[in-house]
């Protein structure tokens, strides 16, 4: 079935950081591929979205691109404040017509001045 | 506006009584559902309702019973609470392959 991959949290960066957080999946066909937030005490937020191969998704200076080849989906952000942390939730939305989406288990991104 | 509102947004309750959480969405979107989310933040769909039929029904406990009155409410009914039921439960809707619009929650405590 379909799956996907996020790395461990805690992801601990200092104000101005650059940010990666990996994200890989397993899926048949073409899926659609997401990063949602989810910040303190809050639902889940749509942060980006690729729907093909090579799509990059961004939003809020964060960045995804949708690479087929490594069936990778990995969330990056040149310079990370703050108020960006929260729990990152990477998933897929597979093709053939149920759009159910499979969420990664989230990472947590902390961030210090 | 709020486009996908839960009430309430706590509970507490004591083991064995019976609840009730409702959801509305203003979006019109046709697909609409219901999430747990644990303690470590994982996600686990219980049900999802597409235009008021029922289209995916987790290995749930049949003490959780949803309903869907129109295509713009989603309520869960929880039976015989127990304390493993403790977790924050979200609703969400969706059309397409938009992505989700999620609720804020609702935070069950039972005790």
């Amino acid at each position: 079935g379909d799956s996907v991959t996020q790395m461990e949290g805690p992801v601990t960066l200092s104000e101005e950081a650059f940010l990666t957080i990996n994200c890989t999946y397993t899926a048949t066909g073409y899926p659609s591929l997401f990063w949602y937030v989810q910040y303190p005490g809050e639902g889940l937020q749509l942060l980006l979205k690729a729907t093909k191969a090579d799509d990059k998704g961004s939003n809020k200076g964060f960045e995804a691109t949708y690479r087929k080849e490594t069936t990778s989906f990995h969330l990056e952000k040149g310079s990370v404040q703050v108020s960006d942390s929260a729990v990152y939730f990477c998933a897929l939305s597979a093709s053939g017509g149920s759009y159910i989406p499979t969420f990664g288990r989230g990472t947590s991104l902390i961030v210090h001045p | 506006d709020t486009a996908v509102s839960q009430t309430p947004k706590y509970l507490v309750t004591q083991m064995g009584n019976d609840k009730s959480i409702k959801c509305e969405q203003n979006l019109g979107h046709d697909t609409m559902y219901w999430y747990k989310q644990d303690s470590k933040k994982f996600l686990k769909i219980m049900f999802s309702y597409n235009n008021k039929e029922l289209i995916i029904n987790e290995t749930v406990p049949n003490r959780f019973s949803p309903k869907s009155p129109d295509k713009a409410h989603l309520n869960l009914h929880i039976n015989s609470l127990e304390l493993g039921d403790s977790a924050v439960y979200f609703c969400a809707s969706s059309q397409w392959d938009d992505g989700y619009t999620f609720g804020s929650g609702t935070r069950l405590t039972v005790v």
